[in-house]
């Protein structure tokens, strides 16, 4: 099972670039990684994918290494109301994803 | 933008009580499926649906829990007899593709369940 880590919280200021990392092991070679933002009492909203090297897109950008066993997302001059929980997932199976405890950032004035 | 809608927003009821959330995917999406969260906690997989079947189900998706497409457009949750530990935000989500390996997922804005 592809299970992924990532820090539990991160704080940050606004403007500033936030990287968060995440590690994946036990990544397959067909599976691909994908980021999910969450605010409180919403349903999550997909933010970025992909599945080696560099992936930019006009709200985030992802970095994943040759050997695919992290990935990091990075938010560009974050705000206040980037302030959210953050999911880092590996499809696991046909249908099902897998979610871990996200990171919780915080940005801080 | 589409988007995937729920309904009721908040529903409180008995222990041992049916409950039906009720969910309208994106019309053009073939992919269905119910997550959950209990409060403060991840989101958990519940059971994902095409072509009119289950494709997956979770442990957590037993007895008490079906799902159906009665119409063209409606994703329905039953819960037969609720219990305490159903209490949880329960969130539809759709897909226009098969989410292997690439996609995403559009949630909506989830039904908060209170069992009492």
């Amino acid at each position: 099972l592809a299970k992924t880590t990532q820090p539990i919280s991160m704080d940050s200021y606004e403007g500033q670039e936030v990287n968060i990392t995440c590690s994946h092991n036990n990544i397959a070679t067909n599976d691909y990684i994908t980021w999910y933002q969450q605010f409180p009492s919403q349903g999550p909203r997909f933010i970025i994918q992909g599945y080696k090297t560099k992936v930019t897109n006009e709200v985030a950008s992802l970095f994943i290494p040759a050997d695919r066993k992290s990935s990091t997302l990075s938010l560009p001059r974050v705000s206040l109301s980037d302030t959210a929980v953050y999911y880092c997932l590996v499809t696991n199976s046909n249908y099902q994803l897998i979610w871990g405890a996200g990171t919780k950032l915080i940005i801080k004035p | 933008e589409p988007e995937v809608t729920q309904t009721p927003s908040h529903q409180v009821t008995q222990m041992g009580q049916e409950v039906i959330l009720r969910c309208v995917p994106i019309s053009n999406h073939l992919y269905f499926y119910w997550y959950r969260q209990i409060l403060g906690q991840k989101v958990e997989f519940l059971v994902s649906f095409y072509n009119n079947e289950i494709s997956e189900k979770s442990e957590i998706f037993d007895d008490q829990f079906s799902v159906e497409r009665p119409d063209g457009s409606n994703f329905t949750l039953k819960i037969r007899s609720t219990k305490l530990e159903d209490s949880a935000m329960y969130f539809c989500a759709s897909s226009d593709v098969f989410p292997t390996n690439t996609g995403e997922l559009f949630f909506g804005e989830g039904s908060r369940l209170t069992v009492l």
